[in-house]
């Protein structure tokens, strides 16, 4: 198993500038999150879903979309980049009634 | 609101040293309680967890005691080595039926030789 798998892992981009984070997960896992982790603020959450087809807003969720139309994929998009959204992205998952989530590399944006 | 609180960083430890990281965390209801690691580049690892009030949750010398009259779920080693040397980060989880978790703001840990 690749486990949460998270591309790219660097990126750059422009102020106003649009782009979509790429996570898969190859455990079946009915859950997948993405938090974005900035200096003295842990990770915070951005969006979620609870299964293909439903997603819902977590505690920073503007300036990004989402939708899952699978179960192995949850893609994050950017609408129209902020140097405000310079952070590290995590995608992560976890199964049905189970605690341990499972969190992928990173992707390390910046936005000039 | 729920949401938890570290102590301060970094911390700074000899190898061999006693550790104790101080996590406190405001709930409503009764939440699950975790501390994750994170490596140098890498992402964030489940540590050790508790799901209960005076469950005691190890793993890898690490312990920490679900503490519910004091809201506190405090990470300790008695023997820290360099390979320790990490971001920890304390978290809850209201319900296992969301994926989301709350985390603190994370305390790095540098061990000395």
């Amino acid at each position: 198993n690749a486990g949460v798998t998270q591309t790219p892992k660097f990126q750059v981009l422009k102020t106003g500038q649009s782009m979509t984070l790429q996570c898969a997960q190859d455990m079946n896992h009915e859950y997948m999150s993405w938090y974005r982790q900035d200096p003295g603020m842990g990770l915070r959450l951005i969006h979620y879903s609870v299964g293909a087809g439903i997603t819902d807003q977590g505690e920073v969720p503007n300036g990004y979309n989402v939708s899952r139309s699978t179960t192995e994929d949850f893609p994050l998009r950017l609408l129209s980049a902020a140097p405000s959204q310079t952070s590290v992205y995590f995608c992560a998952s976890s199964g049905r009634g189970a605690y341990e989530q499972y969190f992928g590399p990173g992707t390390r944006l910046t936005v000039t | 609101g729920n949401s938890v609180t570290q102590m301060e960083g970094p911390v700074t430890l000899s190898e061999e040293a006693f550790l104790t990281i101080n996590c406190t965390y405001t709930a409503t209801g009764y939440p699950s309680l975790f501390w994750y690691v994170q490596y140098p580049g890498e992402g964030l690892q489940l540590l050790l967890k508790a799901t209960k009030a005076d469950d005691k949750g190890s793993n890898k010398g690490f312990e920490a005691t679900y503490r519910k009259e004091t809201t506190s779920f405090h990470l300790e080693k008695g023997s820290v080595q360099v390979s320790d040397s990490a971001v920890y980060f304390c978290a809850l989880s209201l319900s296992s039926n969301t994926g989301k978790l709350i985390f603190g703001q994370g305390t790095t840990l540098q061990v000395k030789p």
